[in-house]
């Protein structure tokens, strides 16, 4: 079973199309995450979710529309396409926490965007 | 959003030798600090968490956290051709990881 799976692994789109990624996590996890890896391989965050309500939302375009109808859930729908949004989006989730371990990232597979 | 930074490499080593990779943050009051691996076109997968100065080993890994100098590195051992990826240092600040731009790893054969 995997633990964190994303749909679909690859899109290629033309630009100004809308287009929507979606996640699912069987960890029992609370907490599920938004993350974009440019060319240059730098993750960096963009949504996370605790318990279906947003926690963090980093400086996104507007374009940019996550949603989590329940806590193993998280759809990221993006609007009007730019080139510069060709990337690698992961999902991941995580157990909410302050100590130790807690924290640790479970990710997708990824789900990689091209936009012609 | 503090920042977290590497050597973005490559580091080529020989097979078999003492592979270190180095990163530093900005943020004093993170407590907790990330080792991920990632393979080419694959997702990146935790090696190791630390969260009190000093050594953390774990087989061939060795995490090193010093908190007064905001320095973390992993050390890995006896080095193989299939440790070749980029090693991504994380640190948790608040509900989040925040990444360093990896470093390339190349171990020849």
């Amino acid at each position: 079973d995997t633990a964190v799976s994303q749909t679909p692994k690859y899109l290629v789109t033309q630009m100004g199309n809308d287009k929507s990624i979606k996640c699912e996590q069987n960890l029992g996890h609370d907490t599920m995450y938004w993350y974009k890896q440019d060319s240059k391989k730098f993750l960096k965050i963009m949504f996370s979710y605790n318990n279906k309500e947003l926690i963090i939302n980093e400086t996104v375009p507007n374009r940019f529309s996550p949603k989590s109808p329940d806590k193993a859930h998280l759809n990221l729908h993006i609007n009007s396409l730019e080139l510069g949004d060709s990337a690698v989006y992961f999902c991941a989730s995580s157990r909410l926490g302050t100590g130790g371990a807690d924290g640790e990232l479970f990710f997708g597979e990824g789900s990689r965007l091209t936009v012609l | 959003q503090k920042e977290v930074e590497q050597n973005s490499g490559p580091l080529s080593v020989p097979e078999g030798a003492i592979a270190s990779l180095n990163c530093t943050y900005s943020d004093r009051g993170s407590q907790s600090f990330f080792w991920y691996r990632q393979y080419s076109g694959k997702s990146p997968e935790l090696i190791m968490f630390i969260y009190s100065n000093g050594d953390k080993e774990d087989g061939r890994f060795t995490a090193q956290l010093n908190k007064a100098s905001q320095y973390v590195s992993l050390l890995i051992r006896d080095s193989q051709p299939s440790d070749s990826a980029t090693y991504l240092c994380a640190v948790k600040e608040g509900n989040k990881l925040v990444f360093g731009a990896g470093t390339i790893l190349r171990v020849k054969s």
